[in-house]
């Protein structure tokens, strides 16, 4: 079955410092997008990305962060300059499109950012 | 704004039934989700309803009243397994995923 992965699935990184956390849709999807879930708070949106561009962003989404689509497969989440506040569980997911029957949205099974 | 409410924990016994409700006020509708979520792991998909009315897989149903913005997300035959946070999330007129905080369900044997 086909599944959306993500690496690393843990990062530790020093504040100030960047990260890139990566994801691989499944293959035939065109929508994706990253979400963050804070330990024990709710999942929250941050980014959606369609035909090679933010389609839509939430107020978490600043400056520090962007999103790329380097090649065919490939889906990455840049923070920069991490703050201790960023450390959260990164979720990605996939949706095919956006009709009754294709609107489920597989999930990756995240990485989990840690600041120090 | 939008919002979406659900309780914050359930407990139930094995064997039982529950019901885990949800209401929302969100900037248009295009669908409410309900996804599983055990501790540390990402949410998996369980239902979607568009339309009014009780959609049926296997132990979990969910229901749907678009008029009352509420739905509920009904599981059978409780499992230890079944012990996650259910999230409630509805998809609004940009397509957008809104989140509900999620139940907590304690399943006791």
């Amino acid at each position: 079955e086909p599944e959306v992965t993500q690496t690393p699935s843990h990062q530790v990184t020093q504040m100030g410092q960047e990260v890139i956390l990566r994801c691989v849709p499944i293959s035939n999807h065109l929508y994706f997008y990253w979400y963050r879930q804070i330990l024990g708070q709710k999942v929250e949106f941050l980014v959606s990305f369609y035909n090679n561009e933010i389609s839509e962003k939430s107020e978490i989404f600043d400056d520090q962060f962007s999103v790329e689509r380097p090649d065919g497969s490939n889906f990455t989440l840049k923070i920069r300059s991490t703050k201790l506040e960023d450390s959260a569980m990164y979720f990605c997911a996939s949706r095919h499109n956006l009709y009754r029957g294709n609107t489920e949205a597989f999930f990756g099974q995240g990485t989990r950012l840690t600041v120090v | 704004g939008q919002n979406i409410d659900q309780p914050t924990e359930m407990t139930a016994t094995e064997g039982a039934i529950v019901q885990i409700n949800c209401t929302y006020q969100t900037s248009g509708f295009n669908g409410l989700f309900w996804y599983q979520q055990h501790a540390g792991e990402a949410p998996t998909f369980l239902s979607y309803n568009v339309l009014d009315g009780l959609e049926e897989k296997g132990r979990f149903s969910s229901f749907l009243s678009r008029s009352k913005g509420y739905s509920y997300l009904l599981l059978k035959e409780l499992q230890m397994k079944d012990s996650a946070s259910y999230l409630c999330a509805v998809m609004d007129s940009n397509y957008q995923l809104i989140w509900g905080a999620g139940t907590k369900l304690i399943i006791k044997p």
